[in-house]
């Protein structure tokens, strides 16, 4: 079946340590996207990608870095230099342009700093 | 500046209520509407609307667009205790010049 996979659903983070959160679908999707849930709160973008080997900011990049080598995967790390990391971050893709179809989800991935 | 505003940020009622959320957008070349249901993991789905002026109903859920005032509004009729959810909504551009942005969402609860 066709999906986003993303893990680890769980992962805990010393501080100063950088983490990277995987990324990847199998829905031949060009567009994929990062964002980051604070407890009550909406979505907040950090990075999307609309083809490979380019990607944008979003509303809260800083402290975060992506890659784009291959359609199927978005990897996000979480630097050192994000003061607050702790959230759950949830990828996302689409087909671009064309065709105007929803959003699909992973299922989340929950980082907690100790 | 929020490109999608949602509100009420949140709102509590009881079983059986009608309630109406509301969500306010300015995206460049704009294409569909979604609204999504989040408890307590991904978002799921719940419409996508393009044109406007067009009822979608899901069982007690509906919802419409208007694209000359920029607006759409989720209704759900027959409150229940499982409608308790963040509900978000998000312009989805065409030309893929612009990042997917979500509201704030509205926290819904509803109480027995």
């Amino acid at each position: 079946d066709g999906g986003i996979t993303q893990s680890p659903k769980y992962l805990f983070r010393k501080e100063g340590q950088n983490v990277t959160l995987s990324c990847e679908q199998n829905l031949n999707h060009d567009a994929m996207y990062w964002y980051r849930q604070d407890p009550g709160q909406g979505l907040r973008l950090i990075y999307y990608s609309q083809i490979v080997n380019d990607f944008q900011k979003g509303d809260i990049a800083e402290g975060y870095s992506v890659s784009r080598e291959k359609k199927e995967s978005f990897p996000l790390t979480v630097t050192s230099a994000q003061k607050n990391p702790t959230a759950f971050y949830l990828c996302a893709s689409t087909r671009t342009v064309s065709s105007g179809n929803t959003i699909y989800f992973g299922e989340g991935s929950w980082l907690t700093v100790v | 500046e929020d490109k999608v505003v949602q509100s009420p940020l949140s709102l509590v009622v009881h079983e059986g209520d009608t309630v109406t959320l509301n969500c306010s957008y300015e995206v460049t070349n704009f294409r569909s509407l979604l609204w999504y249901k989040q408890e307590k993991k991904a978002p799921t789905f719940l419409f996508m609307l393009t044109s406007s002026g067009i009822e979608k109903k899901s069982g007690r859920l509906s919802s419409i667009l208007d694209k000359k005032e920029l607006f759409s509004i989720l209704n759900i009729t027959a409150t229940q205790t499982g409608d308790s959810a963040v509900y978000l909504c998000a312009p989805l551009p065409g030309g893929g010049a612009d990042g997917l942005t979500f509201g704030k969402g509205t926290h819904l609860i509803i109480q027995p």
